[in-house]
């Protein structure tokens, strides 16, 4: 048990554009879920913290309205990367909350701008 | 939120038990130490987690000191497949934000 899943596993796409990921947990329900972005060669940096029915919170330093985050269900946060750039190109992951437990991260998503 | 600290890389044989220390100085009572590896381009993976007992489960497992201050991730028998970024973090009761540090880079040999 505890499958998280993210759609999709990699993507491309031009400066300028929107990219949404999506974050599903399988076979669990999960009020809370994170966002962390990694560099090359560097730890994770958490983003945000996505609550279900909520606004998301945000890290210092990461633009909301840069970075949309949606939990509309308790298995499914989006995660909108607006008018993308080179440097917004990263590897992100997200994780979902089992209640009483801990979390468990999905696979990620390696994002690529052109 | 309470820091860790590891040491960047260690060393392992195949087939022998390894030993992963974590110091976690600043701890509080509701402070759970958790366990994440992790492998070149994937998402981290859930090893151990615990409070203050010992703690042991199919893949480690996790000896916490008396004082709560330190903590050591034991992998019994250690295989290529172990090879990985190993990271300890500490969160707020179990449903924290979990703030990653660098790690420590665990390389396996043959």
């Amino acid at each position: 048990g505890a499958v998280v899943s993210q759609h999709p596993s990699r993507v491309i796409c031009k400066s300028g554009t929107s990219v949404k990921i999506e974050c599903r947990s399988l076979d669990f329900q999960a009020t809370t879920m994170f966002w962390y972005r990694q560099f090359p060669k560097q730890s994770l940096m958490l983003m945000a913290t996505s609550n279900e029915g909520s606004k998301a919170t945000y890290e210092q330093g990461v633009e909301k309205d840069k970075f949309l985050i949606n939990h509309a269900s308790l298995t499914l946060s989006t995660l909108t990367v607006t008018s993308a750039h080179p440097e917004d190109s990263s590897f992100y992951i997200c994780s979902a909350l089992r209640i009483t437990d801990t979390q468990y991260f999905g696979p990620g998503t390696r994002l690529t701008v052109l | 939120d309470a820091k860790t600290t590891q040491p960047n890389s260690m060393e392992s044989n195949e087939e022998e038990p390894v030993h992963l220390p974590c110091n976690h100085s600043t701890i509080s009572g509701t402070d759970y130490i958790h366990w994440y590896r992790q492998l070149p381009s994937q998402g981290p993976e859930y090893v151990i987690h615990g409070l203050t007992s010992n703690v042991n489960n199919r893949m480690a497992s996790l000896a916490i000191a008396e004082d709560r201050k330190s903590s050591t991730l034991i992998l019994h028998r250690a295989t290529l497949r172990d090879a990985a970024v190993y990271y300890c973090i500490l969160g707020y009761n179990q449903g924290g934000k979990l703030i990653f540090g660098q790690g420590t880079e665990l390389s396996v040999k043959p």
